[in-house]
């Protein structure tokens, strides 16, 4: 079975560009997460889907990130426009999203290494 | 804020050293994992601890979670060059299930 597709793998753009990222959850997985991790930190939650419901985006900079899962299925998050502080890796993530489960397995994809220049 | 220290961030080692990575918080999780990440992927799962005081084994690891559930550790003997890698601890918020991550160990087993 497949697990948590990204893409793309990398992705390098100069300041003030828009930049959108693509993650493909496993399949039957109801929740998905996107983290970004900065270079020599552990992954940080930017927001987290049940289904189409965004239910945790306390941590997304709303003022330049965007995230929607229209299907509730395949996700994007977009920066528009991208600064240089947003260079970091953006790795998505999904769990069954089994009802009164305290703690899943959350199962990361490879990331989208992003450099912005 | 829930904080969790990991120490040290840095280590080097000749192959078939034993080794302890320790993972710190003042505040108390409903349960806590250790992942390993290599480069260019994501982490990987490889234990996840829920009761005080539990010990889990898996081969040369060793994981171990604190009496009050706010601190652990990942005790490796006998290290081989294929533990090399980012070993992440994360604890489960018992408020709102998120996932706190530790800044992470870099782990070097030289051959």
């Amino acid at each position: 079975e497949a697990g948590v597709v990204q893409s793309p793998r990398y992705k390098i753009i100069e300041k003030k560009q828009p930049v959108a990222f693509w993650c493909n959850p496993i399949s039957g997985h109801n929740t998905l997460y996107w983290y970004r991790q900065n270079l020599g930190q552990g992954p940080e939650l930017l927001i987290r889907y049940e289904n189409e419901e965004a239910v945790d985006d306390s941590q997304l900079p709303k003022d330049r990130f965007s995230a929607e899962r229209l299907k509730g299925v395949d996700s994007t998050l977009k920066i528009q426009p991208a600064e240089l502080g947003d260079s970091a890796v953006y790795l998505c993530a999904s769990s069954l999203g089994v009802m009164g489960q305290a703690q899943e397995t959350q199962y990361f994809g490879p990331g989208t290494r992003l450099l912005v220049l | 804020t829930q904080l969790l220290e990991q120490s040290p961030q840095f280590l080097s080692i000749q192959e078939g050293e034993n080794l302890t990575v320790y993972c710190n918080s003042s505040s108390v999780f409903s349960s806590l994992q250790w992942y390993r990440q290599e480069p260019g992927e994501g982490p990987v799962l490889l234990v996840t601890v829920v009761t005080g005081g539990e010990v889990k084994k898996l081969k040369r690891l060793t994981f171990q979670f604190g009496d009050a559930r706010k601190d652990s550790s990942l005790h490796i003997t006998a290290a081989q060059p294929g533990d090399t890698g980012l070993y992440l601890c994360a604890g489960s918020s018992s408020n709102t299930g998120k996932l706190i991550f530790g800044q992470g160990t870099t782990l070097q087993v030289k051959p």
